[in-house]
């Protein structure tokens, strides 16, 4: 079966410093990999995903991430954290062969930013 | 543009007490799906629609029933509530296989409370 592992259910940064949320899934068939922001109370908010085009992602607020087939990772990333980054983040992963079952989803990696 | 919405966002039940989620979506999207959200848990798949009048069961979906009688909408029924139920349910919706790469897009949530 498929999953996703995030390491680290809190990751605590200084504000202005590098952001670094891991993500590794199981799988020996290509997926669809996500990245998913939750900020409190509301529901989920895409902030990148890799469909087997580049496999360094840019999304929104400054994040990208890398898919590393060799190490069946997606990393997110940001070079400099923002307070308003402070949020849970979520992995998740669909297979490009896969059926309409959604995606699987990491545990979540809650962010807190220092200032 | 509304996108995915769901009421009532907020209920609390006593056990045994039965109420029906709604969740509608104004993309025009045939994949319609239920999760819950629970801490440290991350999202797990209840139950999921690949069209109008289809149904399947996802990772956790005893005690659930949902129907899709119409393709904008999709219910999540408690016939009899528990305290194991109380969680955060989110809805969300993607296009078919053959139009789209998995991107789920998500409702607010709704908060249910079992006493």
């Amino acid at each position: 079966a498929q999953s996703v592992t995030q390491l680290g259910s809190h990751v605590s940064v200084s504000e202005g410093a590098l952001v670094l949320l891991r993500c590794n899934y199981s799988s020996s068939v290509p997926p669809y990999l996500f990245w998913y922001v939750q900020y409190p109370n509301q529901g989920l908010q895409l902030l990148l995903k890799y469909t087997s085009a580049a496999t360094l992602v840019k999304g929104i607020n400054g994040f990208e991430a890398e898919f590393k087939k060799s190490e069946t990772s997606f990393h997110l990333t940001k070079p400099s954290a923002h307070m308003s980054d402070a949020a849970e983040y979520f992995c998740a992963v669909r297979y490009s062969g896969g059926g309409a079952d959604g995606l699987t989803f990491g545990k979540g990696t809650h962010l807190i930013i220092q200032p | 543009n509304a996108g995915v919405t769901q009421t009532p966002k907020f209920r609390v039940l006593k056990t045994g007490q039965s109420m029906t989620l709604l969740c509608a979506q104004d993309m025009n999207h045939e994949y319609m799906y239920w999760y819950r959200q629970d801490p440290g848990m991350g999202l797990r798949l209840i139950h999921y629609s690949v069209g109008e009048g289809t149904t399947a069961k996802g990772e956790v979906p005893d005690g659930y029933n949902v129907s899709r009688l119409k393709k904008q909408n999709f219910l999540l029924g408690l016939e009899s509530a528990a305290p194991s139920q109380t969680s955060v349910y989110f809805c969300a919706s993607s296009y078919d296989r053959g139009r789209h790469t998995g991107e789920l897009f998500f409702g607010e949530g709704s908060r249910l409370t079992v006493l």
